[in-house]
């Protein structure tokens, strides 16, 4: 089963923008996960944010964690078509699984 | 490896055949993963090896659905007569700490095969 809902499901935006995906879990973590899926590729990893940080930047990535809501969001600034895709979060749990649990993804369009 | 290569990219069965995906994770990759992805949905963990050992198959939606890495590098993910609802992505996933799957780090995905069952 899925860890946690994404929301928006889809967004659509212009070039420029700035786009905001939000993620919310259910259980305990020891760290979330930002991946992108282009259409008919496998998974990349963006960023990993840990249950002790609050915020974490990469280029034009910033993730936000708060694990009193159990919720994270992905900001990406000045988005380019070419960011068009997939996005997903996914947790790292404080158990004995080492798998990571994914939520179901928000499609972002990103129109020239 | 230059990254996670599974082959075939695309596989049609027809319902009951067997079918076999093969993962060729990251040279050097002690952890590797099998998650399976519905169309529209986020990757379902299927199953999990330390090396050659299965560690975690609790994700396996039956017992048509085996996994092995014989020899810790390769892994196949074999399904038994195949049936309708077995059509989906099938993801491989590697990375390299020993002991900590993915908590600590990031996974490697491969571009996955693409199952469907006719």
């Amino acid at each position: 089963s899925q860890q946690g809902e994404e929301d928006p499901q889809a967004l659509s935006i212009q070039e420029g923008e700035n786009a905001t995906m939000n993620c919310s879990y259910k259980t305990s973590i020891n760290n979330l996960q930002w991946y992108r899926q282009n259409s008919g590729r496998g998974l990349v990893h963006l960023i990993l944010i840990r249950s002790n940080e609050r915020e974490k930047h990469s280029g034009r990535l910033r993730v936000t964690l708060d694990t009193s809501k159990k919720s994270s969001s992905l900001l990406i600034t000045a988005s380019r078509a070419a960011d068009t895709a997939s996005y997903f979060c996914a947790t790292a749990g404080t158990g004995s699984a080492r798998q990571l649990t994914f939520g179901s993804g928000t499609q972002l369009t990103v129109l020239p | 490896g230059a990254g996670v290569s599974q082959s075939p990219r695309y596989k049609v069965a027809k319902r009951g055949q067997d079918v076999a995906l093969r993962c060729d994770p990251i040279s050097g990759h002690v952890s590797l993963f099998w998650y399976q992805q519905a169309l529209g949905q986020g990757p379902e963990f299927l199953t999990y090896f330390q090396n050659e050992a299965q560690l975690d198959k609790s994700g396996l939606p039956s017992d048509r659905f085996f996994a092995e890495r014989p020899e810790g590098s390769v892994s196949t993910l074999k399904i038994q007569r195949t049936q309708q609802e077995d059509s989906a992505v099938y993801l491989c996933a590697s990375s390299s700490p020993p002991g900590q799957g993915l908590r600590g780090t990031e996974a490697f995905f491969g571009q996955g095969t693409r199952l469907t069952v006719v």
